[in-house]
């Protein structure tokens, strides 16, 4: 069955630092990869995409890789500041129907002390 | 630009009663998705409409269903309402369907089932 996995356990990191969250799938061909940031009670917020065929992209302090062999991708936010505190959800799209549709992960919630 | 509003924000119902739920997209958007968003199951895709016709539709039984007006507002209807569809319900809109899309979410309507 199709899986998209996210690190259910909070990450806590130092402000400063980089934070590395990641996003593992199986028995998915996506077309591209999206990362979301949701905060309490707030619907999510588009961070990054990325296509199947792109490596790496990045955004500001945000930067997203794609392995389609490894079928993992990771989310690095460089500097990290208590501001980054969120949940951080994966979202893959696989044509279905004519459309993409996404399919998110469970989320992981970073936590940046100062 | 105004964001994607929901209405009502929060909502209590008992079972056996339905719902329904208003979204308005941003202005010059076409494409609203619906999805259910619960701590158990993380946010699932629920139906996507584009000019007022259904896209796509996710793995929900038939008591949830939506509608498009022409425009671009939507609606999504729930009847006979069970314990398990308590949750957040958000909507995301987009500029048009499939694709490399960036989706918009709105806040979400916290629907409590009693």
């Amino acid at each position: 069955s199709q899986k998209i996995e996210q690190n259910s356990e909070a990450l806590n990191i130092q402000e400063g630092k980089t934070a590395t969250l990641t996003c593992n799938y199986t028995n998915y061909s996506p077309a591209y990869l999206q990362w979301y940031r949701q905060d309490p009670g707030r619907g999510p917020v588009f961070l990054l995409l990325i296509r199947e065929n792109e490596k790496e992209k990045r955004k500001e302090r945000l930067k997203v890789t794609f392995d389609t062999t490894l079928k993992q991708s990771l989310f690095h936010i460089t500097a990290s500041q208590p501001a980054d505190s969120a949940t951080y959800l994966c979202a893959l799209a696989a044509l279905s129907g004519g459309s993409y549709i996404p399919t998110f992960g469970r989320g992981t919630s970073l936590i940046v002390h100062p | 630009k105004a964001g994607v509003t929901q209405t009502p924000r929060y909502l209590i119902k008992t079972r056996g009663q339905q719902v329904t739920l208003s979204c308005s997209p941003i202005s010059g958007h076409r494409s609203v998705s619906w999805y259910q968003q619960t701590p158990g199951q993380g946010l699932q895709f629920l139906f996507e409409y584009f000019s007022e016709t259904q896209r796509n539709k996710g793995n929900f039984p038939g008591r949830f269903s939506g509608r498009q007006f022409s425009n671009s507002r939507s609606e999504m209807n729930v009847s006979t309402l069970e314990l398990g569809d308590s949750a957040l319900y958000l909507c995301a809109s987009s500029l048009t369907s499939g694709g490399y899309n960036e989706q918009f979410f709105g806040p979400g309507t916290r629907l409590t089932v009693l």
